[in-house]
């Protein structure tokens, strides 16, 4: 089982780039979702889904859109991206059932100049 | 709305000792907490889930407690080695609608060798 799969591990964009941070997992989980994390500030939840087709807003959704195609995938789009989403993004998943925790993806660390 | 706090921020114990990292959490109508480790750059490794209506789980040295009335959970580290050193993170999955893991900031150890 490779888990929780993030691709690419670090990435430079300028200022007004768009790009796609990539998520994948293998063990069939329903639940997906995507964290920001800054210094002072914790991890904080920008998007989530709870299956295919079904995505919601978190805490910080401003600037990223995401979709939810198949079960296994969970990409998290920039737009137009801003020296504000330097950060490092964690996507993570579970089981449906309430009583399951979550497992992290090693992150992808972005730096927006 | 959720809030969780950990203390200390910072913690430097001498290889050996036992030692307790703390969380506290200000709504206890929750699902569950998880544990979480972070090396430097690194992602979110899953320590320990314990359920709203569980008291405490232990895995190897570590064992965390869940008081869920005072909102107040522990993680107990016996006999602390140099490859514990780390960012601890405790999480908290509230009921009550969104999707979303509260994250305190984090203990930071460092066990000496």
């Amino acid at each position: 089982n490779a888990g929780v799969t993030q691709t690419p591990k670090f990435q430079v964009l300028k200022t007004g780039q768009s790009m796609t941070l990539q998520c994948a997992q293998d063990m069939n989980h329903e639940y997906m979702s995507w964290y920001r994390q800054d210094p002072g500030m914790g991890l904080r939840l920008i998007h989530y889904s709870v299956g295919a087709g079904i995505t919601d807003q978190g805490e910080v959704p401003n600037g990223y859109n995401v979709s939810r195609s198949t079960t296994e995938d969970f990409p998290l789009r920039l737009l137009s991206a801003a020296p504000s989403q330097t950060s490092v993004y964690f996507c993570a998943s579970r089981k449906g059932q309430r009583n399951y925790g979550y497992t992290f993806g090693s992150g992808t660390r972005l730096t927006v100049v | 709305k959720q809030e969780v706090t950990q203390i200390p921020a910072a913690l430097s114990v001498p290889e050996g000792e036992n030692l307790v990292l703390n969380c506290s959490f200000t709504d206890s109508a929750i699902y569950n907490l998880q544990w979480f480790r972070q090396d430097p750059g690194k992602g979110l490794t899953s320590l320990l889930l314990i359920q709203s209506s569980q008291r405490e789980q232990t895995s190897g040295r570590l064992n965390a407690s869940l008081d869920k009335s005072s909102g107040r959970s522990t993680l107990y580290i016996a006999a602390s080695q140099p490859g514990d050193s780390a960012t601890y993170l405790c999480a908290v999955h509230s009921q009550g609608g969104s999707e979303k893991l509260v994250f305190g900031k984090g203990t930071k150890l460092t066990v000496n060798p």
